[in-house]
């Protein structure tokens, strides 16, 4: 149950898209289509911002959006705003029934 | 609106005992499979176990395995978490959360904080 590999911090001005990448295995990310990305604001809790791999939820902005491509997915934040300063995760179902998160990846917006 | 309310958290010493409780509300809790999830201070998140809507089928972190168990009273839209063991390592708030398919947590509580402390 190895953590899903994730860069440690992403910077982006205002205006400008960034991706986030999360590298895991065939046995987590690259065997299912149930990858999700959770953004956290510090003392929040975590939000659901895109599911199974691509998916977004009513009510979060269609700047978001999500892919997979073998065994990494990513996530894409375009027009940047200064709200989207974050922490952000990925998740994803693995063989064994279990859930497994990203290290996480802090969002600086310049 | 979905409320996850999580109670139960506080100070206990390494080798002790702590239950903690999700109260759930404004949604048919049995419909849905649960999940805790912990932050340790300053770091990621990390999955600790979830259970079925009926409370059949259980999976755990191996970081928890034997130590933890999860219930759930579905007459009490209630979720819960049996912590026996506790390390320092333990040490974390502890969220639980709604799980709509496979691996979608739409809806978490505002957390417990448990610190594992001589």
């Amino acid at each position: 149950q190895s953590a899903l590999t994730q860069p440690a911090s992403v910077s982006g001005s205002p205006g400008q898209s960034i991706t986030i990448s999360c590298t895991g295995t065939s046995s987590d990310v690259g065997g299912y289509n149930y990858v999700s990305w959770y953004q956290q604001h510090p003392g929040k809790a975590p939000k659901l911002m895109i599911y199974d791999v691509s998916n977004r939820p009513s009510g979060v902005s269609n700047r978001f959006s999500g892919s997979k491509s073998g065994n990494t997915a990513s996530l894409t934040i375009s027009g940047l705003q200064t709200e989207d300063e974050a922490d952000y995760y990925c998740s994803s179902y693995t063989r064994s029934s279990t859930r497994v998160f990203g290290g996480g990846t802090k969002l600086t917006v310049l | 609106q979905v409320q996850l309310v999580e109670s139960g958290g506080g100070v206990v010493q390494p080798g002790r005992s702590l239950r903690l409780s999700c109260a759930a509300s404004t949604f048919t809790f049995s419909n849905y499979p649960m999940h805790w999830v912990r932050q340790a201070p300053g770091k990621g998140l990390e999955w600790v176990a979830i259970i079925s809507n009926d409370g059949s089928t259980k999976y755990y972190a191996d970081s928890v395995k034997g130590r933890f168990t999860i219930s759930r009273d579905n007459s009490k839209s209630s979720l819960y978490l049996q912590m026996s063991s506790l390390r320092p390592e333990d040490t974390a708030v502890y969220y639980c959360a709604r799980d709509i398919g496979s691996n979608t947590f739409d809806y978490w509580g505002q957390g417990t904080l448990v610190t594992v402390s001589s």
